[in-house]
């Protein structure tokens, strides 16, 4: 198993250029998640999805848009990429917690490095 | 509204010493937490979780709901425990909330 893998691995971007990241899981996990890291920041969750074809908002999602058509795939859009988008991106993924509610883990991707000029 | 506080950003030891992640939270519910680490060029990933009172590496943490913390131990510190490690809270049916992170450097 490739477990939770992301593409592309770096990328520089001029201001106002568009892209999209791709995140990939194969462990048929329900849940994604994105996170951005910033140095003294941690790690903030942007967008997530609970399943094939839903979304919500996590903490900071001014700027992006997600979509999960695919069960295994979660993809991270910006638009209009500004200087402040700049930052690792992780994505990571988790089974459904049971019906009692138990605790899964979260499985991460090896980051995507972006820049933003 | 949920928190995580990890007031050192760097915590420097020598190899052997006894180490002490901090970590405090704020939460209305019963918490549940978590400690990750990312070692230097990898990913994140899990290294312990309150509720199964499990010894990762050497690594122990113990919820203490009084003083609403969870913080990281390990008795003797090792050169290879050199890494960032994040304390997370559950925040939500599937959600976590991370701090900041603390850099951990073990000289030898």
């Amino acid at each position: 198993n490739a477990g939770v893998t992301q593409t592309p691995k770096f990328r520089v971007l001029k201001t106002g250029q568009s892209m999209t990241l791709l995140c990939a899981q194969d462990m048929n996990h329900e849940y994604m998640y994105w996170y951005r890291q910033d140095p003294g920041m941690g790690l903030r969750l942007i967008h997530y999805s609970v399943g094939e074809g839903t979304t919500a908002k996590g903490e900071v999602p001014d700027g992006y848009n997600v979509s999960r058509l695919k069960k295994q795939n979660f993809l991270l859009g910006l638009e209009s990429a500004a200087p402040s988008q700049t930052s690792v991106y992780f994505c990571a993924s988790s089974s459904s917690p049971g019906l009692a509610g138990e605790v899964v883990t979260q499985y991460f991707g090896p980051g995507t490095r972006l820049t933003v000029l | 509204a949920q928190r995580v506080t990890q007031p050192e950003k760097l915590l420097s030891v020598f190899k052997g010493a006894p180490v002490e992640l901090k970590c405090n939270y704020s939460y209305s519910g019963s918490p549940e937490l978590f400690w990750y680490v990312q070692y230097s060029r990898q990913r994140l990933q899990l290294l312990l979780r309150h509720i199964s009172r499990e010894s990762i590496k050497g690594f122990t943490a113990d919820l203490n709901k009084g003083e609403t913390s969870f913080h990281l131990k390990k008795p003797f510190a090792q050169e290879e425990d050199s890494a960032m490690y994040y304390c997370a809270l559950r925040s939500g049916y599937s959600t976590l909330t991370f701090g900041k992170g603390t850099m951990l450097l073990v000289s030898p």
